[in-house]
């Protein structure tokens, strides 16, 4: 089976608000960790990534929290806005630079007016 | 972020017949590219690995024969779809290693008949 996987299938949050997605992965010595938010019909977006090194990294409206005791990574999105409606994937990277990304899931993100 | 094109982005064709999806990295260099395909509402299936200049590397359940493969250069990876059936109509995602992250094509729509 999959080594990550999400807390949530669905999401739906109201305008203005902040929304978390979780995301669960397995393998503790994955080293790079990457979301991606992938709009219906397109391929992924790139939005944030993070190094096993950090526990949290910021971006632009958007938080990535980092925590390898527990193997757990989050997306935070401040300010919810419509255009952020899509299916978000974390992935973890295995085997260093030159490893492959695992996929989760995703998590939809619905955001109502 | 980098640009990663695909082309076409959608394509029907007739059972039997063979289709070329054409995958660039337009603003920088890509040794390694990836395939995937994405079934609806479902997460990312890796398909293979391509490397430049060398035999693509194969996710188990893949046939080599069937999804050919091919690296010419540094900024364009090709999958061809060879005597394509209904059950291969889906979503083909590329992607392209840059230093440090991945970068995703918009996606090409393959709908056989």
């Amino acid at each position: 089976g999959e080594s990550v996987g999400l807390h949530l299938p669905t999401l739906s949050v109201q305008e203005g608000d902040n929304s978390i997605i979780n995301c669960a992965y397995s393998n503790s010595a994955s080293d790079y960790f990457i979301w991606y938010k992938q709009e219906s019909g397109k391929g992924p977006q790139f939005i944030i990534d993070i190094r096993s090194n950090m526990d949290k990294r910021q971006g632009q409206r958007v938080t990535v929290l980092l925590n390898k005791t527990v193997k757990h990574l989050s997306l935070q999105i401040a300010a919810t806005q419509p255009g952020d409606s899509a299916v978000y994937f974390c992935a973890e990277r295995d085997g260093g630079s030159q490893g492959n990304l695992i996929f989760g899931k995703g998590t939809k993100l619905s955001v109502k007016p | 972020g980098a640009v990663v094109s695909q082309h076409p982005s959608r394509v029907i064709c007739k059972s039997g017949t063979s289709v070329k999806i054409e995958c660039r990295s337009l603003d920088f260099q890509a040794t390694t590219m990836f395939w995937y395909r994405q079934f609806p509402k479902k997460s990312l299936m890796l398909m293979a690995t391509s490397n430049e200049g060398s035999k693509a590397t194969y996710e188990q359940g893949v046939e080599k024969d069937k999804f050919l493969i091919n690296h010419a250069s540094l900024t364009l990876s090709t999958l061809t779809v060879t005597s394509a059936h209904p059950e291969d109509s889906s979503f083909y995602i590329c992607s392209a290693r840059s230093p440090g992250t991945q970068y995703f094509g918009p996606g090409t729509r393959l709908l056989v008949l």
